[in-house]
């Protein structure tokens, strides 16, 4: 139930394209959700998050879209540049009693064709 | 200034050995974590720290062992090393356990360890 599921696991992408990464998850009591960003030989990065009572948050090219509904949320990328080939991952925050740990998706490699 | 720094960024060592990594923090949090990178990308949670209080301690063998002698630095021993212990381990901090909207986490760059 403290699962984040990610997808895809890579996604290629022509320069100025849009990226699109989605994550799902099972348990309602998540309270916060993060993205991160991390290039190679570096630590993850916070990139956007968003609350759960929000539906969209917009940060220059980057969006997230949350669906409380459906218990998903998306990372897109607009105008996608090769500089933001990364790996990206989605996270989740349990608010209960497990000392809000945060969980992370599986990660998506993420390559910009110039 | 480096935020969350790790000591050493490589660590080569023998299977059996005992090795220890260092974390430090210079952003006045009051939680800190170490995370483990596998080959795959997967990142998960080990240890967390508040307050130098032990709040989270995964399924992690008791080889490991971490210490936190104040708020601002946590350290990994790991005892007895095997080749599966290989992966990146990354220190993290942030104001409240897990981050929140406004405090997320804050990684450093990770020690890649290999056992050989």
């Amino acid at each position: 139930q403290q699962q984040v599921k990610q997808s895809p696991q890579s996604l290629i992408v022509q320069k100025g394209g849009i990226s699109i990464i989605n994550c799902a998850y099972e348990n309602t009591a998540f309270d916060y959700f993060p993205w991160y960003q991390q290039f190679p030989g570096k630590g993850p990065a916070l990139l956007i998050a968003i609350r759960p009572d929000v539906s969209e948050k917009k940060e220059g090219r980057f969006t997230i879209s949350f669906n409380k509904s459906a218990k998903q949320f998306s990372l897109h990328i607009m105008d996608s540049q090769p500089g933001d080939s990364a790996t990206y991952f989605c996270a989740a925050k349990f608010g209960g009693t497990s000392y809000g740990k945060l969980t992370f998706g599986q990660g998506t490699i993420l390559t910009v064709h110039p | 200034d480096t935020a969350v720094s790790q000591t050493p960024k490589y660590l080569v060592t023998q299977m059996g050995n005992d090795k220890s990594i260092k974390c430090e923090q210079n952003l006045g949090h009051d939680t800190m974590y170490w995370y483990k990178q596998d080959s795959k990308k997967f990142l998960k949670i080990m240890f967390s720290y508040n307050n130098k209080e032990l709040i989270i301690n995964e399924t992690v063998p008791n080889r490991f062992s971490p210490k936190s002698p104040d708020k601002a630095h946590l350290n990994l021993h790991i005892n007895s090393l095997e080749l599966g212990d290989s992966a990146v381990y990354f220190c993290a901090s942030s104001h409240f356990p897990g981050g929140s909207y406004n405090s997320p986490l804050h990684f450093g760059n990770g020690t890649r360890l290999t056992v050989t």
